[in-house]
């Protein structure tokens, strides 16, 4: 089946600084990855969707100058958490599909903890 | 408003005991549905899903979900769970044009504890 892999799967970083998450597609072209958030004991709360060579879309109440999206490649999108503070702490996943695919894959996510 | 709507939030179950998790969905329009499961710190896998034709759809590891359209629900069951069922179980719907292109909706998620 298609692979997605998350670069970190976890990271430690201090309070205003920033921190840059990958996902990446293996085995196939993603036109398009999702990002999600997830709380502890909570559902997947999307965050934006990025179609490659075009600007993100982000879910209402999601703030794009902080969570910077960047789909450059068929193969990668990358999320940036922008001077990062304790409250953006949590597990972030990303999916990638294409309109062959009759599902979304997952990544494994990457679990940040801002100090 | 799309939405899903998980009505268990913790199942306990034995195993071997029967499982049926509820999963009712608000969209305007034709869906497709699916379920995941999410094991202990390993990441989201698709269990079964369901796009048109028969509505009662056969998934891994014995899983099976049922579509009635009237009731806009999509249950999943398993007849005799196992300690490996151990793991949280997520409900999604999307739109049927698309394919895996289409943002997911997910319900709060069932986390379901099978004891030995």
């Amino acid at each position: 089946g298609a692979v997605v892999s998350q670069h970190p799967s976890r990271v430690i970083c201090k309070s205003g600084t920033s921190v840059k998450i990958e996902c990446r597609s293996l085995d196939f072209q993603a036109t398009t990855m999702f990002w999600y958030r997830q709380f502890p004991k909570k559902s997947l709360m999307l965050m934006a969707t990025s179609n490659e060579g075009s600007k993100a879309t982000y879910e209402q109440g999601v703030e794009k100058d902080k969570f910077l999206i960047n789909h450059a490649s068929l193969t990668l999108s990358t999320l940036t958490v922008t001077s990062a503070h304790p409250e953006d702490s949590s597990f972030y996943i990303c999916s990638a599909g294409n309109s062959v695919l009759e599902t979304q894959y997952f990544g494994p996510g990457t679990r940040l903890l801002v100090l | 408003a799309q939405s899903v709507s998980q009505h268990n939030h913790h199942v306990i179950l034995s195993e071997a005991a029967s499982l049926e998790l509820g999963c009712n969905y608000s969209y305007g329009g034709t869906v497709n549905l699916f379920w995941y499961v999410q094991y202990p710190g390993q990441h989201l896998q698709l269990l079964l899903k369901y796009f048109s034709g028969d509505p009662l759809v056969k998934g891994i590891k014995g899983f099976e979900a049922e579509f009635i359209k009237s009731k806009f629900s999509f249950n999943l069951r398993k007849p005799s769970v196992q300690w490996s069922d151990t793991a949280e179980y997520f409900c999604a719907v999307t739109s049927n044009y698309g394919g895996a292109t289409n943002k997911l909706i997910f319900g709060t998620g069932t986390l379901l504890a099978v004891q030995p």
